[in-house]
């Protein structure tokens, strides 16, 4: 398996443009999450779905975010409109069962810079 | 106060040298996991602890849930050792995440 596939690895928008984040996850994995890394707050769990469906969103910081996961191999995370504080690593993860106390595997990342 | 705090910051150290990493929580949990990510940015899950100690080569993990505080341990440590490990515990249905100790081992 190729791991958890995240695109595109870099983004820079200008501020008020709409972006999408795209993750594929690890193929029979039931679990993804999305996750946010700045240096000012480091990781940061965004939201997290089991079986495609949302469980937890609470960390979603504003309703300018918003998250899909349509099918078991593919969600998005999107951003409308961008902020230049949204500029940050987005991880996307995704582990066999919906639990925090399972190993969950990482994708490399899409450092998002909005400008 | 952070409910996740690490220790230290920063390390510098020389080639074969023994690591301590130190991770102190404030709140009850179920589960700790220590994370590696490389200067590349990719992030890899090295141990999973709920009780006692793991051992995967020269790394070795220990948490202690009375005291609420684990310990990674790096024993013969490489340049290639060099990445920032980050501690993340698990209360409830949560994970919150420290803020990561960057390690660098000079050759």
């Amino acid at each position: 398996d190729a791991g958890v596939i995240q695109s595109p690895r870099h983004e820079v928008t200008e501020m008020g443009q709409e972006v999408t984040l795209r993750c594929k996850p690890i193929s029979g994995h039931n679990s993804l999450f999305w996750y946010r890394q700045t240096m000012m707050r480091g990781l940061e769990l965004l939201i997290y779905f089991n079986n495609n469906v949302p469980i937890d969103d609470s960390g979603m910081p504003e309703d300018r975010f918003s998250a899909k996961m349509p099918n078991a191999s593919f969600s998005t995370l999107k951003i409308q409109p961008s902020e230049p504080r949204d500029s940050a690593v987005y991880f996307c993860a995704s582990s066999l069962t919906g639990s925090f106390v399972t190993e969950a595997f990482f994708g490399q990342g899409t450092r998002l810079t909005v400008v | 106060k952070n409910e996740v705090e690490q220790s230290p910051q920063n390390l510098t150290a020389q080639e074969g040298e023994f690591i301590t990493i130190n991770c102190s929580y404030s709140v009850g949990i179920s589960a700790l996991h220590w994370l590696q990510q490389h200067p590349g940015g990719g992030i890899v899950s090295l141990f999973m602890l709920s009780s006692g100690k793991k051992k995967h080569g020269r790394l070795i993990a220990t948490i202690n849930i009375q005291e609420k505080h684990s310990s990674l341990h790096i024993t013969a440590s490489h340049p290639r050792d060099s990445a920032v490990y980050i501690c993340a515990v698990i209360p409830d249905d949560k994970i919150i995440f420290g803020k990561g100790t960057r390690l660098h081992i000079l050759p």
